[in-house]
């Protein structure tokens, strides 16, 4: 069984157009995340949510809006793409800490988007 | 914030030759280490991790020791593999926060 699922794999769309991205873990982990990663291979962080409560929010347009359902789902929502949110965007998960080591994060494979 | 510094790519290699990937990072207080590999067309894959000074994580033959003195977290491995062709990411976690810093990935190629 899958851990992390990303839907759609691919994910092609012309620019100014609204598009989601939903991400699933089975896992029973407690926090989810989005990373986008770029042209260039450079993984960052956009998001992070825990128990459906959004937890870190990095520099991110306004454009992009994550919504969880419930702690086993985390969906990524983009209004108006532009050219530059082609990249591949990355789900992943862990258990959460308040203290002590960081937990290890478990990705989805990804879904990569293009916009035209 | 933390940072974390790895060597750039590409890196090119014969099978059975040795292998380092240089890794250093920047943190207030004692981040948790992580090597992430992506092999092509997939997600991030936990490689191996260590959690405090001086562990030393090991996984499929790639070893990294965490060195709080020269705040570095080298992967090595010993005789590498074509089939270890992939983009390794060093990262960093501060502990109780679910942030992970990724340095910028160092893609290898192994040639038969």
């Amino acid at each position: 069984d899958t851990a992390v699922s990303q839907t759609p794999k691919y994910l092609v769309t012309q620019m100014g157009n609204d598009k989601s991205i939903k991400c699933e873990q089975n896992l029973g982990h407690d926090t989810m995340y989005w990373y986008k990663q770029d042209s260039k291979k450079f993984l960052k962080i956009m998001f992070s949510y825990n128990n459906k409560e959004l937890i870190i929010n990095e520099t991110v347009p306004n454009r992009f809006s994550p919504k969880s359902p419930d702690k086993a789902h985390l969906n990524l929502h983009i209004n108006s793409l532009e050219l530059g949110d082609s990249a591949v965007y990355f789900c992943a998960s862990s258990q959460r800490r308040t203290s002590g080591p960081g937990e290890t994060q478990y990705f989805g494979p990804g879904t990569r988007l293009l916009v035209l | 914030g933390n940072s974390v510094t790895q060597m750039e790519g590409p890196v090119t290699l014969s099978e059975e030759a040795f292998l380092t990937i240089n890794c250093t990072y920047t943190a207030t207080g004692y981040p948790s280490l992580f090597w992430y590999v992506q092999y092509p067309g997939e997600g991030l894959q936990l490689l191996l991790k260590a959690t405090k000074a001086d562990d030393k994580g090991s996984n499929k033959g790639f070893e990294a020791t965490y060195r709080k003195e020269t705040t570095s977290f080298h992967l090595e491995k010993g005789s590498v593999q074509v089939s270890d062709s992939a983009v390794y990411f060093c990262a960093a976690s501060q502990g109780g926060s679910e942030k992970l810093v990724f340095g910028k990935g160092t893609k290898l190629t192994v040639n038969p």
